[in-house]
């Protein structure tokens, strides 16, 4: 079956330095990705997401980038901030979507 | 502009007891999707509905659990006779349109005495 995971379970980072957290896939007609934040005792929130037609997104301080050929999107945070730690989740579909494990992302001050 | 609301945010039940959740989707919203998530793990999609209509339950366990979204009001899960093992968090997104990125509430706690 499709599964979604992640390359590694915790991240530790100092304040002002690049995140990059990884995400594989499994099922190569997957077409859209998704990338949420989750806070503790919060629900999912929407970061960015990407299409299988292209292979890198940019918003605001995040990068979303696709590698189709071996089935891998990362996520890039740029001047990581203490806010910004909390759990990262890649999710794959539309309607039904698969979500990865998870990497806790902490950010030193 | 409000978003998901769920409600309530933590429910306590005893083993054999009934909880039902509940989903407002964010104004204009008309298509609403539930998700699980245990301990320390991923959310796993369990329904997806449109006004009046199930669209995909292929994540719903096939017994004890319904849902609904009926054509006023917010939209309901349902767990009969529910076990320990039914203790987690359970989300609920909402979207305008049928292909677009799903937004989250902040979900229900659950937990079986």
């Amino acid at each position: 079956g499709e599964s979604v995971g992640l390359h590694l379970p915790t991240l530790s980072v100092q304040e002002g330095d690049n995140s990059i957290i990884n995400c594989a896939y499994s099922n190569s007609a997957s077409d859209y990705f998704i990338w949420y934040k989750q806070e503790s005792g919060k629900g999912p929130q929407f970061i960015i997401d990407i299409r299988s037609n292209m292979d890198k997104r940019q918003g605001q301080r995040v990068t979303v980038l696709l590698n189709k050929t071996v089935k891998h999107l990362s996520l890039q945070i740029a001047a990581t901030q203490p806010g910004d730690s909390a759990v990262y989740f890649c999710a794959e579909g539309i309607r039904r979507l698969t979500f990865g494990e998870g990497t806790q992302l902490t950010v030193n001050p | 502009n409000a978003g998901v609301m769920q409600n309530p945010r933590h429910l306590v039940r005893r083993r054999g007891q009934e909880a039902r959740l509940r989903c407002s989707p964010m104004k204009g919203h008309s298509h609403v999707y539930w998700y699980r998530q245990l301990p320390e793990e991923g959310l796993k999609f369990m329904v997806y509905l449109q006004k009046e209509n199930i669209i995909d339950e292929s994540g719903m366990p096939k017994e004890r659990f319904s849902a609904e979204f009926p054509k006023e009001g917010p939209s309901i899960l349902r767990i009969q006779q529910v076990v320990r093992g039914d203790s987690a968090a359970y989300f609920c997104a909402s979207t305008r349109d049928r292909d677009q990125p799903q937004h989250f509430g902040d979900g229900t706690r659950l937990s079986i005495l």
